[in-house]
């Protein structure tokens, strides 16, 4: 069954620490893997998208790594500011003829001042 | 430059009573996508457009019609609303299905009573 489950479910953390979250997933075949950031009572925004070959995207302090052997792939923030308080979403692309995307439920962080 | 807006923002309905949903988008993309987002769960597609006259169902498009008569517009109705309607719908668009970022509305919180 293709999933997407990320860990932990939420986070807390104080302003200025660094924190990584996880994604692990069962899609197959796999088209591409994508982080999206959603502040509470808003739309998803894209963080990174990265495709099998790349195994590492950056985007200003969020850094995405992924390894496609063991399907699991990481984001780390880095020096975290209170604006960083919001649910992180892991999406799965399956590349097949419908192109499916396989959401995550999220991981819901809280920065602490 | 507003990217996507939803109206309304928020609505209350009743068990059996219809109502539209409306995405608008002003990037001129191709793609375009309805999404309901519940509690603990992850984002699931209810119906997708290609362009400008297509539909396709998605994930969960049972309860749910859609219509694309133009290409900025994305219409999601609900002819005979449910509890289990309830829900926060988002719109997305994006100028491909694959690798492009999908760019996300504010959605619309819809309560069933």
């Amino acid at each position: 069954k293709n999933q997407v489950e990320q860990s932990p479910q939420s986070l807390i953390i104080l302003e200025g620490k660094n924190c990584t979250l996880q994604c692990n997933y069962t899609v197959s075949p796999f088209s591409n893997l994508r982080w999206y950031k959603q502040d509470t009572g808003r739309g998803p925004v894209s963080l990174t998208i990265m495709t099998f070959s790349e195994n590492t995207k950056s985007n200003g302090r969020y850094t995405a790594t992924l390894d496609a052997d063991t399907k699991q792939s990481s984001l780390h923030i880095t020096a975290s500011q209170l604006s960083d308080s919001a649910s992180y979403i892991c999406v799965v692309s399956r590349m097949d003829s419908n192109y499916q995307l396989i959401w995550g439920a999220g991981t819901k962080l809280i920065i602490k001042p | 430059n507003a990217g996507v807006t939803q109206t309304p923002k928020f609505r209350v309905l009743k068990t059996g009573q219809s109502m539209t949903l409306l995405c608008a988008q002003d990037m001129n993309h191709e793609y375009m996508y309805w999404y309901r987002q519940d509690p603990g769960m992850g984002l699931r597609l209810i119906h997708y457009s290609v362009g400008e006259g297509t539909t396709a169902k998605g994930e969960v498009p049972d309860g749910y019609n859609v219509s694309r008569l133009k290409k900025q517009n994305f219409l999601l109705g609900l002819e005979s609303a449910a509890p289990s309607q309830t829900s926060v719908y988002f719109c997305a668009s994006s100028s491909d299905r694959e690798e492009e970022t999908q760019y996300f509305g504010p959605g619309t919180r819809l309560l069933v009573l």
